[in-house]
């Protein structure tokens, strides 16, 4: 079946620090690929999403790029904010139908 | 403003004890899904909804029920809630409209839910 790894969390950094989350998945034939993103308190928002190979998604500043070859989906920002610090999940969906895999998740916390 | 709404938003019972979590959607979705949370496992999927009338089980079903009754509200039934069913839920919903590997699911706020 199909099933996404992230790198073990807790993550913390300071202010104005690179930031990358390593996201790893197992699946056939061609997933949409998702990083998802949780406030304290909140329920998950999408951050951002790449449909195909060598597609880099990007919003707010992060970004992850589509590597079949590795079947990885690294998340990452130049320069994180205080603001950033939340539950960040990398997440797929499959080749036919809307059922999402999360990752467990990593929390990420930056200190000003 | 489109959104998802659960309620409760935190819930403390009984072993044993029915509950019903609400979840709704303003935003003519055909998917709908429960999630519960827990540390270091990430969201599982309970059940999901392809349309109205037509669930099925996720990865995580035992212990819980649903219906679809309308496209807009798709409830989580606990019969006989037991402490390992102690969670943070999430409803989430989606459009199965062109480019259905595409679309973003919305996701509600949560409920918190113990079982003593």
């Amino acid at each position: 079946g199909n099933s996404v790894t992230q790198m073990e969390g807790p993550v913390t950094l300071s202010e104005e620090a690179f930031l990358t989350i390593n996201c790893t998945y197992t699946a056939t034939g061609y997933p949409s690929l998702f990083w998802y993103v949780q406030y304290p308190g909140e329920g998950l928002q999408l951050l951002l999403k790449a449909t195909k190979a060598d597609d880099k998604g990007s919003n707010k500043g992060f970004e992850a790029t589509y590597r079949k070859e590795t079947t990885s989906f690294h998340l990452e920002k130049g320069s994180v904010q205080v603001s950033d610090s939340a539950v960040y999940f990398c997440a797929l969906t499959p080749t036919s139908g809307s059922r999402l895999t999360f990752g467990e998740g990593t929390q990420l916390t930056v200190n000003p | 403003e489109a959104q998802v709404t659960q309620n409760p938003r935190y819930l403390i019972t009984v072993t044993g004890k029915k509950l019903t979590v609400t979840c709704s959607q303003n935003m003519n979705h055909e998917y709908m899904s429960w999630y519960r949370q827990d540390p270091g496992l990430g969201l599982r999927q309970i059940y999901y909804s392809m349309n109205v009338e037509v669930t099925d089980k996720g990865d995580v079903p035992e212990g819980y029920k649903v219906s679809r009754k309308e496209k807009r509200n798709f409830p989580l039934i606990l019969e006989s809630p037991s402490p390992n069913q102690t969670s943070l839920y999430f409803c989430a919903s989606s459009s199965r409209g062109q480019g259905i590997r595409n679309t973003e699911a919305f996701f509600g706020q949560g409920t918190r839910l113990t079982v003593v």
